[in-house]
Parts: C-alpha cells; sequence; structure tokens
C-alpha cells in the first residue's frame, strides 16, 4: 500500500520562528489533508490540498502532485501551534475512501 | 452546523466488557470512517460505512470488533470483551460525498483496565 512518510519526527523552535513540514508519500493520490492533533488530542483540520497552494493566517501548504510531496509552513509560530502535525493521502484505487496517516511531526514551540 | 459528535469522550471498562462507541456525522454527511490512534501513533483506518452499508471494513481486526450505521441514529463502533489492548483513541470522520474531504470528531479515549 501507499507509504507517506513526514518529517522531521520531532521540531522544537522559539516562538516567533518559521518551519516547514514535509510529507512524503509513494503513490498518486486523490486526496491530502493536513490536521493538527493539539495536547488536548483533538484533531483540527488544517488543509484540504490534493493539488496547489493554499493559505490560512500563518499557515499556508503546497502539495506536489507530480512530485509526490506536500509543506506545510508555519510563520511567526505561537505556543498554541504546540502539537503532532498529520499528513494524510487517500490513494485512488479500489474506490476505498480511507486515509493513510504519516506518523506525524511533533512541534514544540518555546515561549 | 455543529461539527462530528463523539461520545462518550472517556470510556473506561473493565477486561471482558463491551464498549460502544457512537459518532453522529456532521449534517449533510452520509460517509462515516472509524480510525484508530495507539498511543505515540498515526491514525490506522478501520472501516467505512454509508447509511445501513459497510463498504470498506479492511482495517477492522477479525474479532470482536463490528460497525454499524443504520437509517437513523448514531454510527456505533462496538468491542466485545475489550482486552488491555484495545485502549487507544478511537476517531470517527464523516464526509459530505466520496473523497470530498474528512473531517474528524474530538476521539473516544478508551482505557480497559
Amino acid at each position: 500500500g501507499i507509504q507517506v512518510e513526514q518529517s522531521p519526527p520531532d521540531l522544537i523552535l522559539q516562538e516567533g520562528a518559521n518551519s516547514t513540514l514535509r510529507c512524503n508519500f509513494s503513490d498518486s493520490v486523490n486526496n491530502l489533508q493536513w490536521f493538527h492533533q493539539n495536547p488536548w488530542g483533538q484533531l483540527i483540520n488544517l488543509f484540504y490540498i490534493p493539488s496547489g497552494t493554499k493559505q490560512n493566517g500563518r499557515l499556508s501548504a503546497t502539495t506536489v502532485a507530480t512530485e509526490r510531496y506536500s509543506l506545510l509552513y508555519i510563520s511567526s509560530s505561537q505556543t498554541t501551534d504546540s502539537g503532532v502535525y498529520f499528513c494524510a493521502v487517500r490513494p485512488p484505487q479500489g474506490g476505498s475512501e480511507k486515509l493513510v496517516f504519516g506518523k506525524g511531526t511533533k512541534l514544540t514551540v518555546n515561549p | 452546523n455543529a461539527g462530528v459528535m463523539q461520545n462518550p469522550r472517556h470510556l473506561v471498562r473493565r477486561r471482558g466488557q463491551e464498549a460502544r462507541l457512537r459518532c453522529s456525522p456532521m449534517k449533510g454527511h452520509s460517509h462515516v470512517y472509524w480510525y484508530r490512534q495507539l498511543p505515540e501513533e498515526g491514525l490506522k483506518f478501520m472501516v467505512y460505512l454509508q447509511k445501513e452499508n459497510i463498504i470498506d471494513e479492511s482495517g477492522m481486526p477479525k474479532e470482536r470488533f463490528s460497525a454499524e450505521f443504520p437509517k437513523e441514529g448514531p454510527s456505533i463502533l462496538r468491542i466485545q470483551q475489550v482486552v488491555r489492548g484495545d485502549s487507544a483513541a478511537y476517531f470517527c470522520a464523516s464526509s459530505p460525498l466520496a473523497g470530498g474531504g474528512a473531517f474528524f470528531g474530538q476521539g473516544t479515549r478508551l482505557t480497559v483496565v
């Protein structure tokens, strides 16, 4: 099945710093989503981005489907950005709608 | 428009008991997915349902686990005779149509003691 790899696995920043999180996937996909799981375990939708670039406030994402990767940019990070960021993809084969998740990037933003 | 609603948020069961997890999808969504997250791991797909139909249960354990999404009411994930290894966070997601992007509930954290 499709493999999803996220890097780096852990990231520690000072408040105000910028960061880039990467998601590589091993096959073509019909859907790619970025999620933020906060320290309380809630899973929050960030982007639905099978291709192209989107921005939402301090966050933006770019997916280059032909090269099988996506990037999540966090600018001017805040302590509330801490948590785990997951990339998830939906492969096109078989008609299944299941998302395949990466293992996540654990981000810690220090004051 | 309320989001995906899961209850209970936390559930404690003794070994051998049954656990029932409920999920009400977002209004207008007819596709429901269940995922399991073990500690310090990513989410793993379990089952995909539409109203009264199981579409893909390739991620469901062969025994003790079942899921349904009746014509009326929430989707239910049922775990019979729970064991300690079932302790995890169980997330439900819904989407308005196949491939339209999934929205997740807050999860149910099951602890088996």
